[in-house]
């Protein structure tokens, strides 16, 4: 079955220490994986996907089919990334466009 | 431009009672899909419409969740005989035909069943 894990639910840091946000996931196929961001007060919005490859915010995610992980990673953490964090994946053919969240973490960045 | 909108943002009901949500999405998003939200979990896939049609209905829990898209654009996900079980947060996305994985999320109706 499909499933996605998020093993910290609060992952707490200093400003300006490296953030790593774990997501593992259980796929048999060739899985597209997702980072989903909800700031306070605000609607759940794409953070970054692994196909782009790109950094968003400082944060970038390499996918790793050996260890099946897709793991979130910002060298120097802002205030401003206090969020929650989801870790989603979508089956990446025929059409199946349903996205499988992990439980989520939420990251707060202390002055 | 304008987001996904949904109503109403909040809806406090009875066990038993029926209820609707109303979903509105991006214009020129042909994929919808329902989410449902539960404290401290990730959403959780309702159902997917491409279109008009139900492409993958698979994540209703029972025959009383039905959602319809008469029109290709605004939904209405229904809840006959409301469970205090149902009590979440019901969260619609929309995605445009060539990013299906990104998808744009609405505020959120958060349902309570006393």
């Amino acid at each position: 079955a499909q499933r996605v894990t998020q093993p910290e639910k609060l992952l707490s840091v200093f400003k300006g220490a490296p953030v790593e946000l774990k997501c593992n996931y259980s796929y048999s196929g060739s899985p597209e994986l997702f980072w989903y961001v909800q700031y306070s007060r605000q609607r759940l919005q794409l953070l970054l996907r692994h196909i782009s490859r790109e950094s968003i915010k400082g944060f970038t995610a390499d996918l790793n089919k050996g260890e099946t992980s897709f793991h979130l990673k910002k060298p120097f953490a802002q205030e401003e990334d206090s969020a929650m964090y989801y870790c989603a994946l979508r089956k990446f053919s025929g059409g199946y466009n349903k996205l499988i969240f992990g439980a989520g973490t939420r990251l707060a960045v202390h002055p | 431009g304008a987001g996904v909108s949904q109503t109403p943002s909040n809806k406090v009901t009875e066990k038993g009672k029926y209820v609707e949500l109303r979903c509105d999405p991006i214009s020129g998003h042909t994929a919808l899909y329902w989410y449902r939200q539960s404290l401290g979990q990730g959403p959780e896939f309702l159902i997917y419409f491409q279109g008009t049609g139900a492409a993958d209905d698979s994540g209703l829990p029972n025959d009383r969740f039905f959602a319809v898209r008469p029109e290709g654009s605004v939904s209405t996900l229904k809840i006959q005989r409301t469970e205090r079980g149902d009590s979440a947060v019901y969260l619609c996305a929309s995605s445009s035909p060539g990013s299906p994985g990104e998808q744009f999320f609405g505020p959120g109706t958060r349902l309570t069943v006393l």
